[in-house]
């Protein structure tokens, strides 16, 4: 089976823009988790979605929002960028993670710079 | 508010050497805890323990996980140039699809 695949991989955006950042999880996943890793703060939670339905959400602002798509892709916006949210956003997917086991698997991660 | 804390942070040691790291956690409606190893940039799955005693084994890898005492170890035997890395440790809890991450052990092999 093939991996989680990100896209786009490195992004420069500059402060006040606004970016989207896509996920395709494993195929026959249905649940797709958003992180943002930085030196500071390791990897913390934003949000994660099962078919197309934000099912939690982590202490993250409402500049970062997500959606899913019927095929289990997800994407995931920020809005009105800023210097601080420069960081690596891993999405991890997993095939249903209340019924079942939870182990997610990451994909490569887009590493986001703003300037 | 949830919480997971590895130790040591960071441990450098020389090839052959057995390690051990760290992981404590305080996860409310606990469900399991997760192992990852992070290279260069995907975190790449371990372990996930649910059961408290009973140790999961992958080649030199094993890991264990105590719920009493609410914290999990991570053994690396035989260690080699390439288990160089950062192990992340992660705790879930019931009822939701959500990971909380402690800091990092940033593991330096040297030959």
């Amino acid at each position: 089976k093939a991996g989680v695949t990100q896209t786009p991989r490195y992004l420069i955006k500059t402060r006040g823009q606004q970016v989207t950042l896509s996920c395709s999880p494993i195929s026959g996943h249905r649940s797709v988790s958003w992180y943002q890793q930085t030196p500071g703060q390791g990897l913390q939670f934003l949000f994660e979605y099962f078919s197309e339905t934000q099912r939690n959400k982590g202490n993250f602002p409402g500049r970062f929002s997500g959606r899913q798509f019927s095929n289990s892709r997800s994407e995931m916006n920020v809005s009105t960028l800023e210097l601080g949210d420069s960081a690596l956003y891993l999405c991890a997917s997993s095939p249903d993670g209340l019924a079942g086991n939870n182990e997610q698997f990451f994909g490569p991660g887009t590493r986001l710079t703003v300037l | 508010e949830d919480k997971v804390v590895q130790s040591p942070l960071s441990l450098v040691v020389h090839e052959g050497d057995t390690v051990t790291l760290n992981c404590s956690y305080e996860v409310t409606n606990f469900r399991s805890l997760l192992w990852y190893k992070q290279e260069k940039k995907a975190p790449t799955f371990l372990f996930m323990l649910t059961s408290s005693g009973i140790e999961k084994k992958s080649g030199r890898l094993s890991s264990i996980l105590d719920k009493k005492e609410l914290f999990s170890i991570l053994n690396i035997t035989a260690t080699q140039t390439g288990d160089s890395a950062v192990y992340l440790c992660a705790g879930s809890p019931q009822g939701a699809q959500k990971l909380v991450f402690g800091q990092g052990t940033r593991l330096t092999i040297n030959p």
